[in-house]
């Protein structure tokens, strides 16, 4: 399996461009989440999807921030217009709903968009 | 909502120690509690988790304990080695919609000497 892919891994931009991150899931997993991680703030949930539809969206940071998940194998993560505060690693990660008594998912990460905003 | 404090921020042990980081969480409702390791450059990978049924858990040379009373977990490595080092998270998570959406600490920084 080759896991979470994201792309790019690395993204240095100048304020006021947009910024588009995408993410494939494992196959087969029908959660989908974004996190943003920063020195400060730690590991954030941004927005996640299940089965395409996005659930909770209130970690998204204002409306320059926008998520998408057009189908089951591809996400997308946009900012526009991009500030210098919105410097910071992004994750994408995935997992699969568990049953009833099952042990929890396991939620897998990507290996992360590094962006920089100057 | 769920919140989640660990400690210490960062941890500088000698090979071979044992090392200790602890989390506390404040939602009652919260059930299942996973342990990511973030190494430089990568993703948080699980590394253990512990359901709220449970006290204790092991796998190898890691540990997990929860006090659910106290609401508070800790994670245990014994004879700790130098590729353990990397950030520690630890998440509380309960049941939404099918998944576990967990909140995460700040993490820990361990740094094991050789």
């Amino acid at each position: 399996d080759a896991g979470v892919i994201q792309s790019p891994r690395h993204e240095v931009t100048e304020m006021g461009q947009e910024v588009t991150l995408r993410c494939k899931p494992i196959s087969g997993h029908d959660y989908l989440f974004w996190y943003r991680q920063t020195m400060m703030r730690g590991l954030e949930l941004l927005i996640y999807f299940n089965n395409n539809v996005p659930i909770d969206d209130s970690g998204m940071p204002e409306d320059r921030f926008s998520a998408k998940m057009p189908n089951a194998s591809f996400s997308t993560l946009k900012i526009q217009p991009s500030e210098p505060r919105d410097s910071a690693v992004y994750f994408c990660a995935s997992s699969f709903t568990s049953g009833q008594g099952g042990s929890g998912n396991t939620i897998y990460f990507g290996e992360g968009s590094w962006l920089t905003v100057v | 909502g769920e919140n989640v404090e660990q400690h210490p921020s960062t941890l500088s042990v000698q090979e071979g120690d044992s090392a200790v980081i602890k989390c506390t969480y404040s939602d009652s409702a919260s059930n299942y509690f996973p342990w990511y390791k973030q190494e430089l450059g990568k993703g948080p990978q699980l590394i253990i988790d512990i359901r709220s049924n449970v006290g204790e858990k092991k796998d190898q040379r890691i540990a997990v304990t929860l006090n659910k009373t106290a609401k508070h977990f800790s994670l245990h490595i014994t004879e700790t080695q130098p590729e353990d080092s990397a950030v520690y998270f630890c998440a509380a998570s309960r049941r939404g919609g099918g998944s576990y959406i967990p909140t995460f600490g700040r993490g820990t920084s361990l740094i094991v000497h050789p």
